[in-house]
């Protein structure tokens, strides 16, 4: 199993800012993945973050708006660009191994833009 | 493209009475079928998963390929089974994961 913390765990920022949210795996892990939760909704796939390459994003969303990092096999960032209102969400990071493994969750990012 | 249906968005029981809920799905090839479960403030969480084919806090899920569907049941509902519940695919390749939109079970004392 893999274990898998946020930071931060929720944040009030203004628009037309930036907020990145940092995800730390206590174990090595094939794929990292970042999700977005509105309150109350299923969970919608941003990106697979990618070890030493670009993110490969989900339709709908774009580099430009959510950079994404993964520097090694236990931690990846994404980035809220110039935020609006509309990005207030829960973002969860999750980790999956290789194969039909399962997917373990984050705490998940309580993000207020105002 | 695969994808997963949970008709049910809310379903109450009373505690004791059993309980399934349901999940559909549409894929070509072989899945991977999940339940996670999400209760009040904490982390989504497996619940269990059809290849190990094993009982979790009383509940079980069987894959029927002929009806795609892999509904998640319990014979008698507790109140702590209250929490939000997604069925979720993945691929062949255990990539690909798609989540369905979650039934919200609320178990009544």
């Amino acid at each position: 199993s893999a274990v898998i913390s946020q930071k931060p765990s929720r944040d009030i920022c203004q628009r037309g800012t930036s907020l990145t949210i940092q995800c730390q795996v206590d174990s090595q892990v094939t794929m990292m993945f970042w999700y977005r939760q509105q309150p109350g909704q299923s969970l919608t796939l941003i990106a697979t973050a990618n070890q030493g390459s670009e993110a490969t994003y989900e339709s709908g969303f774009v580099i430009d708006k959510f950079p994404i990092s993964r520097p090694n096999l236990t931690f990846s960032t994404l980035t809220v660009s110039n935020m609006s209102p509309e990005d207030s969400s829960i973002y969860l990071c999750s980790g999956k191994g290789g194969g039909r493994s399962e997917q373990y969750f984050g705490p998940g990012t309580r993000l207020t833009v105002t | 493209a695969q994808r997963v249906t949970q008709p049910e968005k809310l379903l109450s029981v009373f505690k004791g009475a059993p309980v399934e809920l349901k999940c559909n799905y549409s894929y070509s090839g072989s899945p991977e079928l999940f339940w996670y479960v999400q209760y009040s403030r904490q982390r989504l969480q497996l619940l269990l998963r059809h290849i190990s084919r094993e009982s979790i806090k009383g509940f079980t899920a069987d894959l029927n390929k002929g009806e795609t569907s892999f509904h998640l049941k319990k014979p008698f509902a507790q109140e702590e089974d209250s929490a939000m519940y997604y069925c979720a695919l993945s691929d062949n390749y255990g990539q690909n994961f798609v989540f369905g939109p979650g039934t919200r079970l609320s178990v009544l004392p």
